[in-house]
This record gives C-alpha cells, sequence and structure tokens, in this order.
C-alpha cells in the first residue's frame, strides 16, 4: 500500500509566524507533490505543486522537496487567521494517481 | 466561467436506495476522479475516467458505478450495495499526467 503520511495536528502558530507542514510518502515512483487547503465542510483547493528538489515559492507558500528522504513541506510566512485550515499533501505516481494524506489542521491564534 | 459543478450539494438516502450524484466540468479536461472523504480523512478515490466511454476502479469502488458517455460528465451511482455510504463525494478533474487536479464543491451524502 503506497501511503503519504501527514500529522493530523492541530498546529496552533500564532499570527505573523511562519507556519511548517510536512509529509512522507513511501512510493519513491512518485513523480510530483500537490498542497491543497481545505476548510470546514468545503472542498480542497490547490496552493502550490512541486516536481523538482528543492525550494518553489508562491507568496507567503514554500513548497520543499527532498526526494531522497521522501519529504514535502510546506512552509506558510507570516500566517494570518484566515490560513487556519486542514492541509493536504498528495503525491502523484507515474500512473497519474493521486495519493491523498490524512490532513494536517493548523490553527492561526490573532 | 470554467470550473466543476456537482450536485445536488446535499442528498439524503434512504436504506435500499440508489443515488446518483451529478459532476459535470467545462475545463476541456480529458480525466475525472470520484473521491470520497470521511470526518476527519483523506481523501480515497472511488473511481477515474481518462477517457471518454473508458473508466477504472480506484480503490474503494465496490458498491459504486459511474458512466463516462461524455467528455464533461461523470455520475456517479451510490448503490444499495454501499453498506456505509453516509460521506463527503468530491469530484476533481485535470488534463492528464503532470497537470494540476482540481475539484468541484462536494456533495454531502447521509443516509437515513
Amino acid at each position: 500500500q503506497k501511503e503519504v503520511e501527514q500529522n493530523s495536528g492541530p498546529l496552533s502558530v500564532p499570527e505573523g509566524a511562519i507556519a511548517s507542514l510536512n509529509c512522507t510518502y513511501s512510493d519513491r515512483g512518485s513523480q510530483s507533490f500537490f498542497w491543497y487547503r481545505q476548510y470546514s465542510g468545503k472542498s480542497p483547493e490547490l496552493i502550490m505543486f512541486i516536481y523538482s528538489n528543492g525550494d518553489k515559492e508562491d507568496g507567503r507558500f514554500t513548497a520543499q522537496l527532498n526526494k531522497a528522504s521522501q519529504y514535502v513541506s510546506l512552509l506558510i510566512r507570516d500566517s494570518q487567521p484566515s490560513d487556519s485550515a486542514t492541509y493536504l499533501c498528495a503525491s502523484r505516481n507515474a500512473g497519474n494517481m493521486l495519493t491523498f494524506g490524512g490532513g494536517t489542521r493548523l490553527m492561526v491564534k490573532p | 466561467d470554467g470550473g466543476i459543478t456537482q450536485s445536488p450539494k446535499y442528498l439524503f438516502r434512504k436504506e435500499g436506495q440508489n443515488v446518483t450524484l451529478s459532476c459535470e466540468q467545462n475545463l476541456n479536461h480529458d480525466a475525472m476522479y470520484w473521491y470520497r472523504q470521511d470526518p476527519g480523512q483523506g481523501l480515497r478515490l472511488i473511481y477515474y475516467s481518462q477517457i471518454v466511454n473508458d473508466f477504472q476502479k480506484g480503490d474503494i469502488a465496490e458498491g459504486y458505478s459511474v458512466s463516462r458517455e461524455k467528455k464533461e460528465s461523470f455520475p456517479l451511482t451510490v448503490t444499495s450495495a454501499q453498506k456505509n455510504p453516509t460521506a463527503f463525494y468530491l469530484c476533481a478533474s485535470d488534463r492528464g499526467t503532470y497537470n494540476e487536479q482540481f475539484f468541484g464543491p462536494g456533495t454531502r451524502l447521509t443516509v437515513l
């Protein structure tokens, strides 16, 4: 069973701090990785995706990928209360299927 | 506006009933997917279709059926054989390999 693992949280950070969300995956054939944000009762919305080792930045968000360690992370700088949500990590295999982790609940306190 | 629509938003099913969830996309995406999400859980793949008139079982296909007669549409039927269907059902689509997958707003199904 190919798996994607995330700490369920909640991860609590103060407003303005950096939130660090982590994800590990077991399938070494995974080719790309996605971070989705899901507010309670809503559907997931794509935040970022990353294919290559290293960092990828988009505004306040930075995705980091380390294929050797099978580790993906999402950093959120200057965290806002509106960032409070569940963050889902997903890996895509060669067959184009996504495998999702269980999600990490982030709480940003004013 | 381009996007994915799902209907209904809420659906109630009686024991022994089949119900069909609608998913339509106008993004011209080739691939479409159905996922199930249980409270506090990640997404699990039910069925997927990478081309019209073809679809494949995902990890939890038992008790579900689909069709893909048009590129834009991928309805999911929850049959009476699905013993625990209460969940949040999400439809998604993408252009295929290496492309981002986008989600519809979801249908929340409750068994009475």
